[in-house]
């Protein structure tokens, strides 16, 4: 059984430009979760989602970043017109539908914007 | 709002030393826990939880923590150091039932010294 993906594992973006990074769950996974780790700071819950719905996007700032997890494919969170401070490792986690409430998370995408 | 505390950024033990890594939380009701591991440039591996029953728990690669409620912490113990467990371990709590998200600590480098 595969693991949590995540493509691409390393992404450089010049400022102003999209990113795009995708997050693959573990089979039988239907929930997903994004987390941003900053230098020096612990991981920081950005959004919660479901097939084709957001539970959860407290986290989430307030322009330029989105998510999704359309009912086939892998889940997506956008940044559009990136700056220098989106820059980051971006963890994408999965859980369940029931049961112990164990995220399992995928190796990052670490974002570096010039 | 969640919190969690873990005290001092940095470890070093000696090989065959006593690791211990603090975690304290605060909840307004005693949260999930967690404990997870982070290798350099790698993603998140779940090292243990405590959702229910005994306070004492043990995880993946000898390590145990236990749950005091009475002092809202998680301390993530292991009786003898491996040169291998040198990386970051972050503590972590989200809501008892539903999926919900986890909130982190800022992380503790553990070094082990030869």
């Amino acid at each position: 059984n595969a693991g949590v993906m995540q493509n691409p594992r390393h992404l450089v973006r010049r400022r102003g430009q999209e990113a795009r990074l995708r997050c693959s769950p573990m089979k039988g996974h239907s929930h997903v979760y994004w987390y941003r780790q900053l230098p020096e700071e612990g991981l920081k819950f950005m959004v919660y989602l479901q097939k084709e719905n957001i539970i959860d996007e407290s986290g989430m700032p307030k322009e330029r970043f989105s998510a999704e997890f359309p009912k086939e494919g892998p889940s997506i969170l956008r940044i559009q017109q990136v700056v220098r401070g989106d820059s980051a490792a971006y963890f994408c986690a999965s859980s369940p539908p029931r049961g112990m409430q164990t995220q399992y998370f995928g190796p990052g995408t670490r974002l570096l914007v010039l | 709002a969640q919190s969690v505390t873990q005290l001092g950024s940095h470890v070093s033990v000696s090989e065959g030393a006593l690791v211990l890594l603090r975690c304290n939380y605060s909840s307004s009701v005693p949260p999930y826990l967690f404990w997870y591991v982070q290798y350099p440039n790698q993603g998140l591996q779940l090292l243990l939880k405590y959702t229910t029953g005994a306070t004492l728990v043990k995880g993946i690669n000898g390590f145990e923590a236990e749950f005091k409620k009475s002092e809202t912490s998680f301390h993530l113990t292991k009786p003898s150091a491996h040169m291998s467990d040198a990386a970051e371990y972050f503590c972590a709590v989200s809501d008892r039932g539903a999926n919900s998200k986890l909130t982190f600590g800022k992380g503790i480098t553990l070094s082990v010294r030869p």
